[in-house]
Parts: C-alpha cells; sequence; structure tokens
C-alpha cells in the first residue's frame, strides 16, 4: 500500500524550514527518505527503522512513530541544494520486513533565493 | 555516482516490441531492485531479487519478467510494449535487507 506524503509541493525562501510527512495505513518496519532532482536518480537521505528513532544529519533530520506509523522529514535553513521531489519509500511490518519498499507520490520542494 | 551500473541510457522502441533493460548493482551488494517512473504513477515498486531468488514482487505487469544472474547483474524484459509503458526504470541495489539502497541512473523507455 503507497503511503501518503504531504503536502504535494511547498514552495521556501532560503534560510526558511520545511516539514515534509508521511503516512501509512500499516504498521511498518521502515522509513526511506530520497531526494530526487529532474532528470536525475533518487539520492538517499535516511533510513528509519521502527524503534521511534529520530536520525539526522547537518540541517536535515527525521522522526518517525511507529504507533502512527508516520514519518516526517525536517528541513532547516533550506538551502537552493534543496530543492528537488522527496519521497518517503515504506517497508511493511510482518515481523520484520516484507521487502518491498514502496514509495509515496513524492513533495515537490522549490528553494527560492 | 552510485555504482549502479543500467543500460541502455535511452531506448525508443514501437509498439508490441520487446526490450531488455539491464543493471549491475553495486559490487558485494546482493539485493537488486526494479522501479517504474512515470509522471502520474510516481515510483513503482516492480520486483526485488536477493543472491539470485526473488524476494519480492510488487506491480509489475505479466508482460514484464525479471531475473538476477549467478554474478548478481539483473535484466527485466518488456514485452508486448504499449505506449502506456513509456517510462523512467530505474534499478537499485542494496548490501541486503535493511540496508541503503542506491538507485542508478536509470533507462529512459519510449514506446511509439
Amino acid at each position: 500500500q503507497q503511503p501518503v506524503q504531504s503536502p504535494q509541493a511547498v514552495i521556501l525562501r532560503e534560510g526558511e524550514d520545511a516539514v515534509i510527512n508521511c503516512s501509512s495505513s500499516k504498521a511498518l518496519y521502515s522509513v526511506h527518505w530520497y531526494r530526487q532532482k529532474h532528470g536525475e536518480a533518487p539520492v538517499f537521505l535516511m533510513i528509519l527503522l521502527k524503534g521511534g528513532e529520530q536520525k539526522g544529519h547537518d540541517k536535515i533530520s527525521a522522526s518517525f512513530n511507529e504507533k502512527k506509523q508516520q514519518s516526517s522529514l525536517y528541513l532547516t535553513a533550506s538551502q537552493l541544494s534543496y530543492s528537488g521531489t522527496y519521497f518517503c519509500g515504506t517497508e511493511s511490518d510482518s515481523g520484520g520486513s516484507n521487502y518491498k519498499l514502496t514509495f509515496g507520490k513524492g513533495t515537490l520542494l522549490t528553494v527560492n533565493p | 555516482d552510485s555504482g549502479v551500473t543500467q543500460t541502455p541510457k535511452h531506448l525508443i522502441t514501437a509498439t508490441g516490441q520487446r526490450v531488455t533493460l539491464r543493471c549491475s548493482p553495486r559490487s558485494g551488494d546482493l539485493s537488486v531492485y526494479w522501479y517504474q517512473q512515470s509522471l502520474d504513477q510516481g515510483l513503482q515498486f516492480l520486483i526485488q531479487y536477493y543472491n539470485g531468488e526473488e524476494r519480492a514482487k510488487g506491480n509489475i505487469l505479466e508482460r514484464f519478467s525479471a531475473q538476477q544472474f549467478p554474478d548478481l547483474h539483473s535484466e527485466l524484459n518488456l514485452s508486448s510494449l504499449e505506449l502506456g509503458d513509456s517510462a523512467l526504470y530505474f534499478c537499485a541495489s542494496a548490501r541486503g535487507d535493511g540496508n541503503t539502497i542506491y538507485f542508478g541512473e536509470g533507462s529512459w523507455l519510449t514506446v511509439v
């Protein structure tokens, strides 16, 4: 089942913050976040495994609430290079991974000067 | 460069034809995934192989098939092509389960 991402699109000015949400109707084993620029391959940002941990690097972090089957990606002090489409991918929990990484439809993030 | 190699990069073919897309995973990666990306459907999971065995199947049409060979490279075969099959096909690889998945640059397929 495809996770639902919100918002569908967001426009920021450089230096502003953004939150992208990803939710599933199924219990999740893991959540993966990727960024894709137009015409390029998706690039890995981070994985969160069930356990509710929060991960991050630099000014991009994410949380995973396994009880709510939700994950959020936080982008702080956005830079022009953050522009792109952000995808969350989820693996359902079937006593472990179900090995099917299913992606949401993406959130288009545009950072303007 | 993710280390995942896909060929060809671009392919234009007629309806009804058959094509094969090839993927070489990163060195040491045992898992190979295939995804289809189109404007209206986003990234659709097709199929996953792990060390030569099919591990998971997604929204893969019966006209499509895939395999992973002993040297771990994989091929996606698309037959009886239709206009709607035009899309970007990504291969991705991972060391095993629950690991970072690295995407190749994709193969652009245009069916005319």
